[in-house]
């Protein structure tokens, strides 16, 4: 049988309706943090960025939220597309930290018409 | 942001045999790459920091004789897996820290996905 951990939390939304993932990250010192978009078979593309002196950053439909408080981020995408589908990932790092990102479990976005 | 390519994008090899995978940055002079691993269904997992001229610093648990890690320029680095075994099979992936826009984030190739018979 399947492992637990090996199934990505999906979020399922109808096209043109607001989509929020969630994410937890581990680290208090971590000072950035970015989101990644990746389609099967493909590398992860970059979506945008924030932070941690920063509590919210718009972008072109997407608007990441940041809660130091709680260690939370999340990703908001307005008016979500089919093309929109795929797993999206929440990246942490820390400027002292040798430029390493720690990547999160990931969530799948399926976009349904 | 960066522009990155890998090459091959997918590779089949028998059990035994080494790998080699280039990345290489098109638009950016790179003096750090970084190297993932992604099982399927799976996170990205770091295997290594590779720095132009230097030897390339691994991640815990990850063997630095099996996976060879070579940063000769500003523009390449490359990863031999040697003596690759099935279990070995995942898609690599690489990236470049910085680009020509940016220089405190990390750009992505597109993965290169090795099966190992």
């Amino acid at each position: 049988g399947e492992s637990v951990g090996l199934h990505l939390p999906t979020l399922s939304v109808q096209e043109g309706d607001n989509s929020i993932i969630n994410c937890a990250y581990s680290n208090s010192a971590s000072d950035y943090f970015i989101w990644y978009k990746q389609e099967s078979g493909k590398g992860p593309q970059f979506i945008i960025d924030i932070r941690s002196n920063m509590d919210k950053r718009q972008g072109q439909r997407v608007t990441v939220l940041l809660n130091k408080t709680v260690k939370h981020l999340s990703l908001q995408i307005a008016a979500t597309q089919p093309g929109d589908s795929a797993v999206y990932f929440c990246a942490e790092g820390f400027s002292g930290g040798y430029n390493k990102l720690i990547f999160g479990a990931g969530t799948r976005l399926a976009v349904h018409p | 942001g960066a522009v990155v390519s890998q090459h091959p994008s997918w590779v089949i090899c028998k059990s035994g045999t080494s790998v080699k995978i280039e990345c290489r940055s098109l638009d950016f002079q790179a003096t750090t790459m970084f190297w993932y691993r992604q099982f399927p269904k799976q996170s990205l997992m770091l295997m290594a920091t590779s720095n132009e001229g230097s030897k390339a610093t691994y991640e815990q648990g990850v063997e630095k004789d099996k996976f060879l890690i070579n940063h000769a320029s500003l523009t390449l680095s490359t990863l031999t897996v040697t003596s690759a075994h099935p279990e070995d099979s995942s898609f690599y992936i690489c990236s470049v820290h910085g680009g020509p826009h940016r220089t405190d984030t990390q750009y992505f190739g597109p993965g290169t996905r090795l099966t190992v018979l």
